[in-house]
C-alpha cells in the first residue's frame, strides 16, 4: 500500500521567515495531494491541494509543489505569522473515476512560529 | 456555511461493548469517509463510501467495523466489540465530488472514543 513520509516532524521559525515541509509517497497511482492544518483539539482543515497534472499551485502565502517523477511534494509558507502555528499533515490520495478513493496521511509536522 | 456534524462529541464505553458513531454529512455531498486519530498521532484512513457501498477500506477496518447510511442523511460507523486500542478521535468527512473530479474533503469536529 501507499507509504507517505513527512519531514521534519517539528519546525520552529521566526515570524516573517519561510517554512518548508516535505513529503514523499510511494504509490505512483496517487493523483491528489492535499495539505491540512490541524490546531490543537480541532478538525483537520484543508489549506491547499494539488492534483497530479499540476506542478505548482499558490494561494497567497501558501504554495505547494509536486514532482511526480521523484514522488515528492512540498508545502511552502512565506511570511509566517504566529497564527500559522499548528500541526500540518500532507496526504497522498488515489482518486478513481468510480469510487470515493483512499487517502494516506503523513505523520505530521508541528510548526511553531515565534513572535 | 454548511458543516459536517458528528455525535456524540465524546463516547466512553467498556471494552467489548458495541458503539455507533454518527455523522451528518453536508447535504449535497456524495462521498463519505471515516478516519481515526490516536492522540498525538497522524490521521489514519478507515473507509470511504459512495453509492451505498464501501469504495475503499484500510487494514484497520476489519470485521469489527461496519458503516451504514441508514436514511439518506446519517452516516454511521459501528464498532462491534471495542478494544482498548480503539480509543481515538474519529473524524467523519464528506466531499461533493470524487473520482476523476476529486475535490476537498470537509471534516467533522470528531468523536472522541474512550474504551475502558
Amino acid at each position: 500500500g501507499e507509504n507517505v513520509e513527512q519531514h521534519p516532524s517539528t519546525l520552529s521559525v521566526q515570524e516573517g521567515d519561510s517554512a518548508v515541509i516535505k513529503c514523499t509517497y510511494s504509490d505512483s497511482a496517487s493523483n491528489y495531494f492535499p495539505w491540512y492544518k490541524q490546531e490543537l483539539g480541532k478538525r483537520p482543515q484543508l489549506i491547499i491541494d494539488i492534483r497530479s497534472n499540476v506542478g505548482e499551485k499558490k494561494d497567497q502565502r501558501i504554495a505547494v509543489t509536486l514532482n511526480k517523477t521523484a514522488k515528492h511534494f512540498s508545502l511552502h509558507i512565506t511570511e509566517t505569522q504566529p497564527e500559522d502555528s499548528a500541526v500540518y499533515f500532507c496526504a497522498a490520495s488515489i482518486m478513481l473515476s468510480t469510487n470515493a478513493g483512499k487517502s494516506t496521511f503523513g505523520d505530521g509536522t508541528t510548526l511553531t512560529v515565534k513572535p | 456555511e454548511p458543516e459536517v456534524t458528528q455525535t456524540p462529541s465524546h463516547q466512553v464505553t467498556q471494552m467489548g461493548q458495541e458503539v455507533i458513531l454518527r455523522c451528518v454529512p453536508i447535504s449535497n455531498h456524495l462521498y463519505f469517509y471515516w478516519y481515526r486519530q490516536i492522540l498525538g498521532q497522524k490521521v489514519e484512513f478507515l473507509v470511504s463510501f459512495y453509492n451505498n457501498e464501501i469504495s475503499e477500506k484500510s487494514e484497520i477496518f476489519d470485521d469489527q467495523f461496519s458503516v451504514e447510511r441508514p436514511d439518506g442523511s446519517n452516516f454511521t460507523l459501528k464498532i462491534r466489540s471495542t478494544k482498548l486500542e480503539d480509543s481515538a478521535m474519529y473524524f467523519c468527512a464528506s466531499s461533493p465530488l470524487g473520482g476523476a473530479a476529486y475535490n476537498e474533503q470537509f471534516f467533522g469536529p470528531g468523536t472522541r472514543l474512550t474504551v475502558l
